[in-house]
């Protein structure tokens, strides 16, 4: 089956740590994006990257990083500068930026902060 | 600029009515829509998408949507709302670059048996 996987479906992180979210998609696509959804404040873009080693911030891109090193991976670290953690994180991605191409999303990962 | 939205925070009908659920949205550019739908703790699904063709656009379970330039509108409808059919559904506007992506705050459709 093609699509998107993320793990862990749910996530615990004390204050102070990094904690490391999966994202691999086998859909060939160039383009990978990383969503926070908060209740009643839709989707808010985090990071996104057109093509392997590279990235770009997107709105809300402190306390956060990536890395793309592959083209299937696009795995997020949420460090201990992000103030309010706690949220549902969404990966996505399009076979390329263009505004024609729909994003396909995975399953998202809670994370709570402790 | 672009932004997107969606009229209603929630939205509540009987199963068996019609469904209708308002998107308008504004951009510089010429945009392409999307319909989304999540259902709790689970992904986004595209329901359908405008991308300039046909102003009347299909989608799955027996969604659609019509574009309206003139009214900057694009409204979801379905002639029938099914039990499974409750969830929450995401407007979004698209145009120009990866970035260039803006969701609507969601509407909660909530049918009743």
């Amino acid at each position: 089956d093609g699509g998107i996987t993320q793990s862990p479906k749910y996530l615990f992180r004390k204050e102070g740590q990094n904690v490391t979210l999966s994202c691999e998609q086998n859909l060939n696509h160039d383009a990978m994006y990383w969503y926070r959804q908060d209740p009643g404040q839709g989707l808010r873009l985090i990071y996104y990257s057109q093509i392997v080693n590279d990235f770009q911030k997107g709105d809300i891109a402190e306390g956060y990083s990536v890395s793309r090193e592959k083209k299937e991976s696009f795995p997020l670290t949420v460090t201990s500068a992000q103030k309010n953690p706690t949220a549902f994180y969404l990966c996505a991605s399009s076979m390329t930026g263009d505004s024609l191409n729909e994003q396909f999303f995975g399953p998202g990962t809670r994370l709570t902060v402790l | 600029a672009q932004s997107v939205t969606q009229l209603d925070s929630h939205v509540s009908v009987s199963e068996g009515t019609p469904v209708l659920l308002r998107c308008n949205y504004s951009s510089s550019y010429s945009p392409s829509l999307f319909w989304y739908v999540q259902h709790p703790n689970k992904g986004l699904q595209l329901l359908l998408k405008y991308t300039s063709a046909a102003t009347l656009v299909k989608g799955i379970n027996g969604f659609e949507a019509e574009f309206k330039k003139s009214e900057t509108s694009f409204h979801l409808t379905k002639p029938s709302a099914h039990m499974s059919d409750a969830a929450e559904y995401f407007c979004v506007v698209r145009s120009g670059g990866y970035q260039k992506v803006t969701f609507g705050t969601g509407t909660k459709l909530q049918v009743i048996p």
